[in-house]
């Protein structure tokens, strides 16, 4: 079974509509993430969790909200969808062990979210 | 937020070729670089992680060096197979990032048969 569980894998909605993204990991790290891709612009972060009662913004957050239910699950929202958040999500998590920001992250499989 | 670029953009190169590309990033506040290989269709898995100025890192047929004080990464193949096809994305972290990566657009490599 993947560390990483992303669910949908695939997603059509229309504009306004509100969605949720899951994911759930396995690996028992603190550290969850929320990124999005776009083609040329790389991976974009839009939240962050390093623990279950610590939430951040990334640089990309307008438009979405997230909620951390427990420390192996991290849930992304759309309110009301529209049509430039259409792209591909990403969950990651990473370990906050000694290492701590060296840790590498690991990802889940994706999200293909198309708002019309 | 981070001043990220990788070059080239893309890059084709026959079966057997070596090849190299570069991460750019601030070389202030420097705290760690990670390289990651981003397959079609599957997911970012993390190469290395770099620290320390003149770090090298190896995995197989690929490695990587890290300037720390010029702000740069290499990324090398030997002998590139089209296995090796994939976005490599480099991730520089800053020391007041507070553990939150900035990844560079990537370099599309494709090695032909």
């Amino acid at each position: 079974d993947a560390d990483v569980t992303q669910t949908p894998r695939n997603r059509i909605t229309k504009t306004g509509k509100r969605i949720m993204l899951e994911c759930s990991q396995t690996k028992g790290h603190d550290r969850m993430y929320w990124y999005r891709q776009d083609p040329g612009l790389g991976l974009r972060l839009i939240y962050y969790s390093f623990d279950v009662k610590d939430i951040n913004k990334g640089e990309i957050s307008d438009g979405y909200s997230v909620s951390r239910q427990a420390q192996a699950k991290f849930s992304l929202s759309l309110e009301s969808a529209i049509p430039n958040q259409t792209a591909l999500y990403f969950c990651a998590t990473s370990d906050n062990a000694r290492q701590g920001p060296y840790n590498e992250q690991f990802f889940g499989p994706g999200t293909r979210l198309t708002v019309l | 937020i981070l001043n990220v670029e990788q070059s080239p953009q893309s890059l084709h190169v026959q079966e057997g070729d070596s090849t190299n590309f570069t991460c750019s990033f601030p070389s202030s506040n420097f705290y760690a670089l990670h390289w990651y290989r981003w397959e079609t269709a599957k997911s970012p898995e993390a190469l290395f992680v770099m620290t320390l100025n003149g770090d090298e890192k190896k995995k197989g047929r690929i490695s990587a060096t890290l300037n720390t004080k010029e702000g740069y990464s290499y990324l090398y193949i030997k002998g590139s197979q089209p296995e090796d096809s994939a976005t490599y994305l480099c991730a520089p972290l800053g020391g007041t990032s507070y553990g939150k990566l900035t990844f560079g657009q990537g370099t599309i490599l494709t090695v032909h048969p």
